[in-house]
């Protein structure tokens, strides 16, 4: 049974790019969730998703950030005309039910988008 | 608002101590506290995860203890070994819902 896959491990934009980051969730998942690290910092809560519904976004940037999880393929976080500041390890994790009955969440190894 | 705290920041130990990695939280209403690896440029590994109305959790070499009370978790790990050098992250949860809050994390460095 594959872990949760992120691609691309690491990916490098000019600012004013975009960036789209994917995450197929671990089988039998239909919940993901999208944290944020930045360096020196803690990992932050961005979005919970469902198959086709967005459940909490309390944690994305008002502008520029979305995310989608369609009813076929990955989930996707999309980051518009990127900045310096958007540099960051992002993280996809995944949940058979809403938090599973323990709520234990199984991460992916990240996405590290590098803004030059 | 929540906040998680993890002390030390970080921790150089010689291989075989046992040792103790601390988290408090401000919030006594949580559904779950986890612990996590994480080696560099890694993604998170689950270590424990203990439900509010549990007391401690094992896993191996590794103690989870939770005091929901006084709002703070530790994490033993007994007869340390260099494999164990990594970062070490707490996070809590209010409810069912996967919504994590980390702790900054200790780094732990065991020295052959």
């Amino acid at each position: 049974n594959a872990g949760v896959m992120q691609n691309p491990r690491h990916l490098v934009r000019r600012r004013g790019q975009e960036a789209r980051l994917r995450c197929s969730p671990m089988k039998g998942h239909s919940h993901v969730y999208w944290y944020r690290q930045l360096p020196e910092e803690g990992l932050k809560f961005m979005v919970y998703l469902q198959k086709e519904n967005i459940i909490d976004e309390s944690g994305m940037p008002k502008e520029r950030f979305s995310a989608e999880f369609p009813k076929e393929g990955p989930s996707i976080l999309r980051i518009q005309q990127v900045v310096r500041g958007d540099s960051a390890a992002y993280f996809c994790a995944s949940s058979p039910l809403q938090g599973a009955p323990t709520g234990e969440l199984f991460f992916g190894e990240g996405s590290r988008l590098t803004v030059l | 608002k929540q906040e998680v705290t993890q002390i030390p920041a970080a921790l150089s130990v010689p291989e075989g101590e046992n040792l103790v990695l601390n988290c408090s939280f401000t919030d006594s209403a949580i559904y779950n506290l986890q612990w996590f690896r994480q080696d560099p440029g890694k993604g998170l590994t689950s270590l424990l995860l203990i439900q509010s109305s549990q007391r401690e959790q094992t896993s191996g070499r590794l103690n989870a203890s939770l005091d929901k009370s006084s709002g703070r978790s530790t994490l033993y790990i007994a007869a340390s070994q260099p494999g164990d050098s990594a970062t070490y992250l707490c996070a809590v949860t209010r409810g069912n819902t996967g919504k994590l809050i980390f702790g900054q994390g200790t780094t732990l460095q065991v020295k052959p």
